[in-house]
């Protein structure tokens, strides 16, 4: 597609409950990424993407936080058990491999209720 | 390891006044440095990087930063500001490893632009 699009735009979800955030990213993009965006947490990273396999998965915060990526395309990141500390903006990004430029989508609003 | 810290959380100018908004990098291996924009409840749009070559980097909407190794500063600044610059600044840094890594931003800088 011509940029990374994210899907919900916007979710809410009660405490307790499963959610699943999707991230598209731009054709031909090999690496992906993904970010957390909460207010006085700035922008953590969460995850990254090199094709299928994530050789550095260092940001995810718990056990509960999971994401993959198939057909080197499409990503999911997935929060079991949700919690209120959770809500935040979910932000995904997209380069090429040998490319420094990462192209953000508009991100998903999570919040926990 | 990488680092960026953002001096300033909230930067105020006038309209037409210069905009300077600081940024310093630590990293132990030659660095790529971006600046981004976030206007309000969108995502992040690059205004400019610093890859290799000219140290002296543009952007878009008349941004411009200059990368300083011996200060491990990469300032963004423009000269005339206007009110449509009003939005939150983040300076990240990447290793320059020729594949993609992740990036490491800064706390983020508000600016806001008065009449």
């Amino acid at each position: 597609g011509a940029g990374v699009s994210q899907s919900p735009s916007n979710k809410v979800t009660e405490k307790g409950k499963d959610v699943e955030l999707r991230c598209d990213p731009i054709s031909g993009h090999t690496a992906l990424y993904w970010y957390r965006q909460s207010l006085g947490q700035g922008l953590e990273f969460l995850i990254y993407f090199q094709g299928n396999s994530a050789p550095d998965k260092s940001g995810l915060p718990s056990d509960r936080f999971s994401a993959e990526r198939t057909g080197g395309s499409v990503s999911t990141l997935t929060i079991q058990r949700t919690q209120q500390e959770d809500s935040a903006v979910y932000l995904c990004a997209s380069s090429k491999w040998t490319g420094p430029n990462a192209f953000f989508g508009q991100g998903t609003r999570l919040t926990v209720v | 390891a990488q680092s960026v810290t953002q001096l300033g959380s909230h930067v105020s100018v006038s309209e037409g006044a210069l905009v300077l908004l600081r940024c310093n990098y630590s990293s132990s291996v030659p660095p790529y440095l971006f600046w981004y924009v976030q206007y309000p409840n969108q995502g992040l749009q690059l205004l400019l990087k610093y890859t290799t070559g000219a140290t002296l980097v543009k952007g878009i909407n008349g941004f411009e930063a200059e990368f300083k190794k011996s200060e491990t500063s990469f300032h963004l600044t423009k000269p005339s500001a206007h009110m449509s610059d009003a939005a939150e600044y983040f300076c990240a840094v990447r290793s320059n490893t020729g594949t993609a890594s992740k990036l490491t931003f800064g706390t983020g800088t508000r600016l806001q632009v008065t009449l």
